[in-house]
């Protein structure tokens, strides 16, 4: 079976200070795909990044980073020097190769204070 | 750009009412999903389908039928609305991929039935 743990329920952090955002998945399957999502206030999930089993380098974009580790099970987003609008839930989601769906975390509920 | 939209952002209904929730996508996706999210639960998926005409269940289909008459079009139904289908209801849609394609997300529906 498929799990993705996000731990941290909700963050808090002064702007300009950087964040990191937990995710740690289960699967079996040796092919599988691992997604970050950003849902601001409006509602809409907003896709930030799509990584594949076989790549383990991390990417960076901007003040956007992504670390995946495969010996961990963990593919972490850290956003340097925050700023008010990455104020947002993020989800972290998995999806394996033969099955259509993904594998939703709960979420953590970033708040930057100004 | 891939657009994504749902109906209404905001439906209030009684108990034991039909309620039809639309998605509709604009980018010839083949697969389209219904999910439903509550605090703490993250995403569920509640069907999914991959064609005209097919669908999947997903984790929580009970209480639910969806329709699919047309490749662009994804239709929720609530055939008895109860309280404890309150929620907020979110419509994506991808392209056949087996999991490694994004799927893209409307801006959802919250639905309060009273």
């Amino acid at each position: 079976a498929q799990k993705v743990t996000q731990a941290q329920t909700e963050i808090s952090v002064v702007e300009k200070e950087d964040v990191t955002l937990d995710c740690v998945y289960e699967t079996r399957d040796t092919t599988y795909y691992l997604f970050w999502y950003k849902q601001p206030p409006s509602g809409e999930l907003v896709f930030l990044i799509r990584r594949n089993s076989f790549d383990e380098q991390n990417e960076i974009s901007g003040r956007y980073s992504w670390n995946f580790q495969k010996s961990t099970s963990s593919f972490n987003f850290t956003i340097t020097a925050s700023q008010v609008v990455d104020s947002a839930v993020y989800f972290c989601a998995l999806g394996n190769f033969g099955n259509e769906k993904l594998t939703f975390g709960t979420g953590t509920r970033l708040t930057i204070i100004p | 750009d891939v657009k994504v939209t749902q109906s209404s952002r905001y439906l209030v209904k009684r108990t034991g009412e039909k309620v039809f929730l639309e998605c509709v996508q604009d980018m010839d996706h083949e697969n389209m999903f219904w999910y439903r999210q509550d605090p703490g639960l993250g995403l569920r998926l509640i069907y999914f389908s991959y064609d005209v005409k097919m669908k999947e269940k997903g984790d929580i289909p009970e209480g639910y039928s969806v329709s699919r008459e047309k490749k662009e079009r994804f239709s929720l139904i609530l055939e008895s609305a109860s309280t404890n289908q309150t929620s907020m209801y979110l419509c994506a849609s991808s392209v056949a991929g087996q999991a490694r394609e994004t799927q893209y997300f409307g801006p959802g529906t919250r639905l309060l039935v009273l």
